[in-house]
């Protein structure tokens, strides 16, 4: 079946420093790509998102690009600030079936220290 | 635009005690629903999905319930609460175009003592 796999945090960075989050997935046919955020005490909000290959998804400074040969849709930001500290679900939706069947990852913590 | 609230935000409930979550969706129309729980330390676990009044699928046999008595309404549910239901809830919204794109509410913390 379909699933996702990603790096597993914590993850600690100084403000400014450079942001990878490795995802790479499983899936059947060619599934649309996302990376949700999770704020503290919050619900999760989509960040971006790619639907085929060689997309590239963009938001708030992150960016994504929907890697059909090797399986992978890494997210990065070039300069991280405190406040993009959160947990970073990257997820994949093969649009088969009638509703959204959404499978995540485990999620990647992110800690931006001043 | 549309909106989604669930509440309680945060509820502490004794074992075998009922539950009872809501979310209402407003600003559209036969939205699909959508029921998760997220443990601690884990990733997202989809617990019940629902493609319009009345219609509810399980993807996993759980101690839960849900319904959706009106078109933007959709209750979590459980008879008797076990310690291992303890998580943060997470009520979600699409339009129905199989795109992918959630739309989370606030979440709600439950805590089973």
């Amino acid at each position: 079946g379909n699933s996702v796999t990603q790096m597993e945090g914590p993850v600690t960075l100084s403000e400014e420093a450079f942001l990878t989050i490795n995802c790479t997935y499983t899936a059947t046919g060619y599934p649309s790509l996302f990376w949700y955020v999770q704020y503290p005490g919050e619900g999760l909000q989509l960040l971006l998102k790619a639907t085929k290959a060689d997309d590239k998804g963009s938001n708030k400074g992150f960016e994504a690009t929907y890697r059909k040969e090797t399986t992978s849709f890494h997210l990065e930001k070039g300069s991280v600030q405190v406040s993009d500290s959160a947990v970073y679900f990257c997820a994949l939706s093969d649009g088969r079936t009638s509703y959204d069947k959404v499978i995540f990852g485990p999620g990647t913590s992110l800690s931006v220290i001043p | 635009s549309q909106t989604i609230h669930q509440w309680p935000a945060t509820l502490v409930q004794p074992v075998g005690s009922p539950l009872s979550l809501e979310c209402t969706v407003e600003g559209t129309s036969n939205p699909n629903l959508y029921w998760y729980r997220q443990a601690a330390g884990r990733g997202l676990q989809l617990l019940f999905y629902s493609v319009g009044i009345g219609q509810i699928s399980s993807e996993v046999p759980q101690n839960l319930s849900a319904s959706r008595p009106q078109d933007r309404q959709f209750i979590l549910s459980s008879k008797k609460l076990l310690l291992s239901d303890s998580g943060f809830y997470l009520c979600a919204w699409s339009a129905g175009a199989a795109t992918g794109e959630l739309f989370f509410g606030e979440g709600s913390r439950l805590t089973v003592l």
